[in-house]
């Protein structure tokens, strides 16, 4: 059964710094894995999407990167606002299925 | 382009009673999910609809918990009878058949005292 976990689970930065999230998966067998952002109240965005043969995606300031074999994905977000602020998720999808499986979620606090 | 649609936003209920929550998909996504968020957790997917048949529904609780999708287009998700536990926010996402990218409402948050 895949597990997916996001450390740490909620983090709080000064506007400007580069930051690091982490996600973590048990099972390598996996057919892609996304970031999203989840504000209050509202639904899910996705960010980045990478799939299984690939090594990272970058959208603007975002750069998220994955190593199938040792189970992780960093999601690297440079110069850090505060409209950053959000919880982050990650998810993997299994091959030959379309159902995501999530982790519990980074919630991200950018301080002016 | 309108967005998946999602009502009621917010219900408050008392345990043992029942509720129903509605999704109204992107035009033309076959593929419609309903999912539950329990604060502080990930979305876990209840159930998948591929236009109105089922493709995943292990991890529905099924004695208390059904959905249907009529028609192919809006679902229904429905709890009978309410438990503490399944105070949550139930978030349905669409996409077309084998499509990467899940579009999601904002979500119904309910609270079962």
């Amino acid at each position: 059964k895949q597990e997916v976990t996001q450390i740490p689970a909620a983090l709080s930065v000064p506007e400007g710094e580069n930051l690091v999230l982490n996600c973590s998966f048990t099972d390598s067998a996996i057919y892609n894995l996304q970031w999203f952002r989840q504000d209050p109240g509202k639904g899910l965005t996705s960010l980045l999407l990478i799939q299984s043969s690939q090594r990272e995606q970058t959208s603007g300031r975002l750069n998220a990167s994955l190593d199938k074999s040792s189970g992780r994905s960093t999601l690297y977000i440079a110069a850090s606002q505060p409209g950053d602020s959000a919880t982050y998720l990650c998810a993997v999808r299994r091959r030959g299925a379309q159902k995501l499986v999530f982790g519990q979620g980074t919630r991200l606090t950018i301080n002016p | 382009e309108a967005g998946v649609a999602q009502s009621p936003r917010y219900k408050i209920i008392e345990k043992r009673q029942s509720v129903a929550f509605w999704c109204n998909p992107i035009s033309g996504h076959a593929t419609l999910y309903w999912y539950q968020q329990i604060l502080g957790q990930g979305p876990k997917l209840l159930i998948q609809f591929q236009n109105n048949g089922v493709v995943d529904d292990s991890q529905l609780p099924k004695d208390r918990f059904s959905a249907e999708r009529l028609k192919g287009v809006d679902s229904t998700l429905k709890i009978q009878p309410a438990k503490l536990e399944d105070s949550a926010v139930y978030l349905c996402a669409s996409s077309f058949p084998g499509s990467d990218t899940q579009y999601f409402g904002p979500g119904t948050r309910l609270t079962v005292l």
